[in-house]
């Protein structure tokens, strides 16, 4: 069983909906982060909380908006998204030193109607 | 900016025999690491291996080994004696770092290769 937990794993939306994708660890793993993955494509990389703290934003819209609220918490709050968002979108968490492995989550099948 | 290269988009094996997937990079941090991950069809990135370089011994897990070349710039994976649930995609990582400070850092994937292992 994977240690990183995210709910739905599975989530339909309209473009005018508001949805939370929500991500929890318990390993004290004090980096976190959101990618998002289109089939047979490898994962892109979102954004890295680190301590807490946004550290990267990779160009990602506003209509993503990623929250940290704690050490074990991760959301990834969306709105008016497009159908092009739908995709895979994985969480995953790992010590902060550089050559830690990132453990993900089973990811969140999103789509965008 | 670091690089990952995977040429084969798929393999092909029996069962019981060995399979390579092949895995490049470029860098130019004398310190850094590089990871295999499998993803099922399920969509769970599962991780593999790592391997560091300065580590002395190429690194094993199980039936996963890395054939780590430095020179080359290649970390290769050999999965021995296949089996029918290794068919996944098979992607190769390096940790890039994409802020000043060290906590800045993440994993960039190669594209991926396809492994089918057939009975």
């Amino acid at each position: 069983d994977t240690e990183v937990t995210q709910t739905p794993k599975h989530l339909v939306m309209g473009m005018t909906n508001k949805k939370s994708l929500k991500c929890e660890q318990h390993m004290g793993h004090r980096a976190m982060y959101w990618y998002k993955q289109k089939a047979k494509k490898p994962p892109e990389l979102m954004f890295v909380y680190s301590y807490e703290k946004l550290s990267i934003n990779e160009s990602v819209p506003s209509r993503f908006s990623p929250e940290c609220p704690n050490s074990s918490l991760l959301n990834l709050h969306l709105h008016a998204l497009q159908p092009e968002d739908s995709a895979l979108y994985l969480c995953a968490s790992s010590q902060v030193y550089q050559n830690s492995p990132l453990h993900f989550g089973n990811g969140t099948r999103l789509t965008v109607t | 900016a670091q690089k990952i290269t995977q040429t084969q988009p798929g393999m092909f094996v029996q069962e019981k025999e060995a399979v390579t997937l092949d895995c490049t990079y470029d860098t130019s941090d004398p310190s850094y690491g590089l990871f295999w991950y499998k993803q099922p069809s399920s969509g769970e990135m599962i991780f593999l291996i790592y391997q560091g370089s300065y580590d002395q011994q190429n690194a094993t897990e199980g039936r996963y080994s890395l054939n780590f070349q430095k020179a080359r710039k290649s970390a290769n994976l050999v999965i021995s004696a296949s089996q029918l649930g290794d068919s996944a995609m098979y992607f190769c990582a390096m940790r890039e770092a994409l802020s000043s400070n060290q906590a800045g850092t993440a994993l960039i994937f190669g594209k991926g290769t396809t492994l089918s292992v057939s009975s």
